[in-house]
């Protein structure tokens, strides 16, 4: 059964704090993505990864990093939080890129 | 630049049947999604459209028509269950999905 998981469903951090979002799929895909979802925006997408080491900016990279070194982790990194990342943070996985894309359960983040 | 619209909020009586509208202007054309996602969920799976027609599957079918980019998801035989945001995407040039905002569909009894 094809999953997606990410480190925490729920978290609550102070401005200027580093974050870590972690996101693992045991599908073996070369795509994982992090997206940022809020109300009446849609999904809006952070930063993709085609491969190990490999990241491509997505539409809304500012801000943000991540981090893959190994196939089947993706990490979202928030130097330092601000308010206007508090968000619902979803990561997804895909086989080729137009094969459906896994999504995790996603991360809400709210920044105090 | 690229952009798929999509109504905001639809309703819709239980047993019946809806059709939710999806307009989209992408650079370049791989194919079209539809996810459905629950409140407080991921985004799940539901039809991916790249040629011209209908594909029907079960009580969802997705239509699509490239000449007038334009797709549309029909729900048959509604149920209280598929209350639910549902999200078309368009595959680009650059196979990066671009995501419309979602449509709520509520269903009422």
């Amino acid at each position: 059964d094809v999953k997606v998981t990410q480190s925490s469903r729920y978290l609550v951090k102070r401005t200027g704090e580093k974050v870590f979002l972690e996101c693992v799929q045991d599908m073996d895909h070369e795509n994982m993505f992090w997206y940022r979802q809020d109300p009446g925006l849609g999904l809006r997408l952070i930063y993709f990864s085609y491969d190990v080491k490999m990241k491509e900016k997505g539409d809304i990279p500012e801000g943000y990093s991540v981090s893959r070194e190994k196939k089947e982790r993706f990490s979202l990194i928030l130097e330092s939080a601000s308010t206007n990342q508090t968000s619902m943070y979803l990561c997804a996985s895909g086989g080729q890129p137009y094969n459906e894309q896994f999504f995790g359960p996603g991360t809400r983040l709210t920044v105090l | 630049g690229q952009n798929i619209d999509q109504p905001t909020e639809m309703t819709a009586t239980e047993g019946a049947i809806v059709q939710i509208n999806c307009t989209y202007q992408t650079s370049g054309f791989n194919g079209l999604f539809w996810y459905q996602q629950h409140a407080g969920e991921a985004p799940t799976f539901l039809s991916y459209n790249v040629l011209d027609g209908l594909e029907e599957k079960g009580r969802f079918s997705s239509f699509l028509s490239r000449s007038k980019g334009y797709s549309y998801l029909l729900l048959k035989e509604l149920q209280m269950k598929d209350s639910a945001s549902y999200l078309c995407a368009g595959l680009d040039s650059n196979y990066q999905l671009i995501w419309g905002a979602g449509t709520k569909l509520i269903i009422k009894p």
